[in-house]
């Protein structure tokens, strides 16, 4: 059975701090990992990661994948207010179609 | 382009009772997926369909079920409501047979 955790469950920061999220996986057969972020309902596509693209850059976030170890990283500097969300991570698998394994999230708050 | 659309929004339902929600992909994704989200089980996959066909079903008891019509709309069905089903229940398409998914606003069931 895939399955995906991440940490830290719960995150606070100041605004303009670096935050590094983590994301580690077990997946019998890997295609992608990805990441979203949900503010109010709707997660919302960040990056997609996958064998042949194992870093990821828009603005500032980036993303790192390391398949030997089985992890990802999620990072935002010079975070915002706006920042604040929560930040899925999951796998998907090459015999399953459109079915992602996601993580419990984390939980990032960003103080003015 | 529209997004992905779900109905309705919120709904409020007895024990016992069944529901059915509404899902309409965004235009020319032919790839539709459930997903369960509650506080302690996060994103939990229900079930994905493709082209009419359901490729995958998660570890849900037989009263979730679905469909795809032709149009690539989707519905899913919960019978014999418990109060567990309570959850915001999201809709997701893709253009492909795998790939990033992008989520509806999803609906929210209250069961009491």
């Amino acid at each position: 059975e895939d399955k995906v955790v991440q940490s830290p469950l719960s995150l606070v920061v100041h605004e303009g701090d670096t935050v590094t999220l983590n994301c580690s996986y077990e997946v019998t057969n890997f295609r992608s990992l990805l990441w979203y972020k949900q503010e109010k309902k709707a997660p919302t596509f960040l990056f997609m990661l996958t064998s042949s693209g194992i870093e990821k850059k828009s603005g500032r976030l980036s993303s790192i994948l390391d398949k030997k170890e089985l992890f990802s990283i999620l990072n935002i500097t010079a975070t915002q207010t706006g920042d604040s969300a929560i930040y899925l991570c999951a796998v998907e698998n090459n015999n399953a179609g459109n079915m992602l394994t996601f993580g419990g999230g984390t939980r990032l708050m960003v103080k003015p | 382009k529209a997004g992905v659309t779900q109905t309705p929004r919120y709904l409020i339902k007895t024990r016992g009772q069944q529901v059915t929600l509404s899902c309409s992909p965004i235009s020319g994704h032919r790839s539709v997926s459930w997903y369960q989200q509650t506080p302690g089980q996060g994103l939990q996959f229900l079930f994905e369909y493709f082209s009419e066909t359901q490729r995958n079903k998660g570890n849900f008891p037989g009263r979730f079920s679905g469909r795809q019509f032709s149009n690539s709309r989707s519905e899913m069905n919960v019978s014999t409501l418990e109060l567990g089903d309570s959850a915001l229940y999201l809709c997701a398409s893709s253009p492909r047979e795998a790939g990033e998914l992008f989520f509806g606003e999803g609906s929210r069931l209250t069961v009491l």
